[in-house]
């Protein structure tokens, strides 16, 4: 039974550039998150989606954008990197309860 | 305004001994907490819940204790063993009807095993 899918799992990307993450929940499950966390610090929650549609939104700025497509699968896009981006993006499937994070995706922005 | 707090970045225990890693949050609306367990390259992976209505919680080595009037939560682990080394998160959420299940973590604290 797979879990949650992320990719890439690495990424290079200068100042200004836009960036799409991708994200196959772990199979049952219908909600996705998704999460930054940076250096040293703890994931911080940047939104989530239900049924297609953000449900619930972090304090992150309009450049970060997602979407969720009908096999319940995910996408985080990031306009305008800057280098405070640089971070770790997890994403997080659930079902109610039960939530499972994927590996994650590393973003260096230069 | 950090709601979940880990104020020890760091904590080394002796193998064998009792591992005890402490965890503060601000919303006395949360009811349901959690601890999750995180090794490099990898992504957090679930250990163990407790929810407001119980003070403890116990699944092996593993002992989680709630004290809702301080708004504490700790996580202890008897007795260490060297695979328990890696970045612990406590997590906070609100159950709540509606399913709104965002998860709010602590900065983490990273626990070293020593032999």
């Amino acid at each position: 039974d797979a879990g949650v899918t992320q990719s890439p799992t690495h990424l290079i990307k200068t100042r200004g550039q836009q960036v799409t993450l991708r994200c196959s929940p772990k199979s049952g499950h219908d909600t996705v998150s998704w999460y930054q966390q940076a250096l040293g610090q703890g994931p911080q929650f940047i939104f989530q989606y239900y049924e297609e549609e953000e449900r619930q939104r972090g304090n992150f700025p309009d450049r970060f954008s997602g979407h969720q497509f009908p096999n319940y699968s995910s996408e985080l896009n990031v306009n305008a990197l800057l280098l405070g981006d640089s971070a770790l993006y997890l994403c997080a499937s659930s079902l109610l309860y039960d939530y499972t994070f994927g590996s994650g995706t590393r973003l260096t922005v230069v | 305004d950090q709601q979940v707090k880990q104020n020890s970045p760091s904590l080394s225990v002796q193998e064998g001994r009792i591992s005890i890693l402490n965890c503060d949050y601000t919303n006395s609306m949360f009811d349901y907490f959690l601890w999750y367990k995180k090794y490099p390259a990898e992504g957090p992976t679930f250990l163990i819940s407790i929810s407001s209505i119980k003070d403890k919680n116990e699944d092996g080595r593993f002992t989680v204790f709630l004290n809702k009037s301080a708004k504490h939560l700790s996580l202890h682990i008897v007795p260490s063993q060297p695979g328990d080394s890696a970045v612990y998160f406590c997590a906070a959420t609100l159950l709540e009807l509606n399913r709104d299940d965002k998860i709010i973590f602590g900065k983490g604290t990273r626990l070293h095993i020593l032999p």
